[in-house]
């Protein structure tokens, strides 16, 4: 199993341009997230996902798109992206629908940054 | 939501064990919480979770207190490689909410 894909890797865009960061995985897993780190802080949730065809809010989901139309592949939108959007992103699958009792699997992360 | 409070950094000698707290007052009753832990740029990756029982793996051990009110993750005999932020996380519903965690060193 390759686990949790992500691509790119790097990603430079300027103000305003749109983009997609991919991940997918091949556990057959349910649950996939996304995730931003600002440098010093945590991971915050933006979206994620119990399932295909059904997504949900994170805690910062402002100017983020996802659809889950299939179970391997979670992809998240940049609208129109702006400096405050550069940051790390992770995506993370598990196998379980709520995550209860459920390690979750992480992506080696996409690095954005927006001029 | 339950919110946890770490120490922001903590250091430990090659060797010996590495006593990591969390408080998270606030957890409910239901909420598991879980570890990762995060080295250098890269993914986290999961170590152990528990609910109400101590729970022990390959990796560590986790101790909750019987008011759930706080835990301690304890790797028995810290490596080099061990070096990395620890996050404690309550899972509320479906989400993981991830804080700043605990910077540990390990010290040769």
């Amino acid at each position: 199993n390759a686990g949790v894909t992500q691509t790119p890797k790097f990603q430079v865009l300027k103000t305003g341009q749109s983009m997609t960061l991919q991940c997918a995985q091949d556990m057959n897993h349910e649950y996939m997230s996304w995730y931003r780190q600002d440098p010093g802080m945590g991971l915050r949730l933006i979206h994620y996902s119990v399932g295909a065809g059904i997504t949900d809010q994170g805690e910062v989901p402002n100017g983020y798109n996802v659809s889950r139309s299939t179970t391997e592949d979670f992809p998240l939108r940049l609208l129109s992206a702006a400096p405050s959007q550069t940051s790390v992103y992770f995506c993370a699958s598990s196998p379980g629908t709520s995550g209860r009792g459920d390690e979750q699997y992480f992506g080696p992360g996409t690095r954005l940054t927006v001029t | 939501d339950a919110k946890t409070t770490q120490p922001p950094s903590m250091d430990c000698a090659e060797g010996r064990a590495a006593n990591l707290p969390c408080n998270h007052s606030t957890i409910s009753g239901n909420e598991y919480v879980y570890w990762y832990r995060q080295i250098h740029s890269q993914g986290p990756q999961y170590i152990i979770h528990g609910l109400k029982n101590n729970e022990t793996n390959e990796m560590a051990s986790l101790i909750i207190t019987e008011d759930r009110k706080s835990s301690t993750l304890i790797l028995p005999h810290a490596t080099l490689r061990d070096t990395a932020v620890y996050y404690c996380i309550p899972l509320t519903g479906n989400q993981f909410y991830f804080g700043t965690g605990t910077s540990l060193t390990v010290i040769p």
